[in-house]
This record gives C-alpha cells, structure tokens and sequence, in this order.
C-alpha cells in the first residue's frame, strides 16, 4: 500500500496524560500536514512541513501542541496533558504539489 | 472566521438527480479549489480540483463551476448514485501552505 498512513488508529487515554500520533506520507512526497476534524465539522489545519521545515502553524495551536518531522519522511505530532477538548480526528495529509492525499487519521477519545 | 463558507448542511437527492454544493470564499488570492469526499471512519479523498483561470471542470459525473467575480465555486453531481452518499468538504488556498475547509455537506442519495 503506497498511500499516507497513520498509526494508531485510535486511541484512548485520560485528561492529563501525553500522547504521540505518527505519519508516514507517500514516500516522494515533500509536504505534509496535520488536521484536526470534530463531529460535523471540515479538517481544521494545525501544521505543515515542507521537508523537515515546519512551514506554517495554526494561531489556534496551543503549545500542548508539537509536530515534528526528522529528515522529511514521517512525522510524530504529540499532544502534552490532554484535554477532553483535544478529542477528535486526527488527519495527516501529504503531496508534492496542491493534491492532498489523506490517511485514515486517528481517533483520540479524551477520558 | 470562516474562510469558506458550504452549503447546504445536508442534502437528500433521487436516485438519477442532480447534487449540487456551493461555496463561497471571501479572500481573492485563493487559486486552488479542491473538492474531497469523505466516507464515515475514512479520511478525505481528493474529487476534483479547479484553478480560477477556468469557469468549469469535469470528471466524469462531477463538475465544479467556478465564478470568480462572485467569489463562489460549486460542485455538481450528475446521475446521483447510493454509492455517492457521504460527506462533501470544499476547500481552497492560496500558497498550498494552508488549506481552509468548509463544513461539509452531508448527501444522500435515495435508491
């Protein structure tokens, strides 16, 4: 399977502990990008890199929030001292140009 | 502020009908308008796309219409199918840094 994928497929954990979220982009793709998706509602951008640059960064991104990407290939993005706010699907997306390929996200359920 | 703005919510169409999903943007350096389709428990997946150096794009059943002077694009679904039930996104942007997603439109297609 050559499309984005993501890993853990969900997961559950209570208020307050920290949690790691990884991606793995299709393998020639330069760019890459984090979503946040609650019920009823569009991806709500968090993050992009281009590479390993961290290019672009949502205002609404507390700083509970980090993504990282070492050497351009997959990227980790950690949510510290989770809120049950922070439950939601958790998209990654990537491409070489404008068409974004998404995976199938994670599910974060904040007990 | 919503960047872009979807219509309707929800939208219940025949069999054989035509779906048609309207958005509307506000910021005039959006060149990129993709549409995507969303499958409970799935992430997005990329339908079509149009840049706004052309009115109207087709792929098959689905067309987007754009309107450049009226800041709002479309996308059109000829010969609606059960299968094409699920959750429509449209988004733009302007640098492919950032994607800014509307609030989806929920369609089902009655047999």
């Amino acid at each position: 399977d050559t499309g984005v994928s993501q890993d853990p497929r969900h997961k559950i954990t209570k208020r307050g502990q920290n949690v790691t979220f990884r991606c793995d982009p299709i393998s020639e793709h330069n760019r890459l990008y984090w979503y946040r998706q609650t019920l009823g509602q569009g991806p709500e951008f968090l993050t992009y890199f281009q590479n390993e640059a961290q290019l672009e960064k949502s205002r609404l991104l507390s700083d509970r929030f980090s993504a990282e990407r070492p050497k351009g290939s997959f990227s980790t993005l950690e949510i510290q001292r989770t809120e049950q706010g922070d439950s939601a699907m958790y998209l990654c997306a990537s491409s070489r140009r404008d068409e974004q390929f998404f995976g199938p996200g994670t599910r974060l359920t904040v007990l | 502020q919503q960047q872009v703005k979807q219509s309707p919510q929800s939208l219940i169409v025949q069999k054989g009908g035509i779906s048609i999903i309207n958005c509307a943007y506000e910021n005039t350096a959006f060149d990129y308008f993709p549409w995507y389709q969303q499958f409970p428990g799935k992430g997005p997946a990329l339908l079509i796309a149009i840049r706004p150096d052309v009115s109207e794009k087709k792929e098959g059943r689905f067309t987007i219409s754009f309107n450049k002077s009226a800041k709002q694009f479309s996308l059109h679904i000829m010969d609606s199918q059960p299968g094409d039930s699920a959750t429509y996104f449209c988004a733009a942007t302007d640098t492919g840094n950032q994607f800014y997603f509307g609030t989806g439109t929920s369609l089902t297609v009655i047999p």
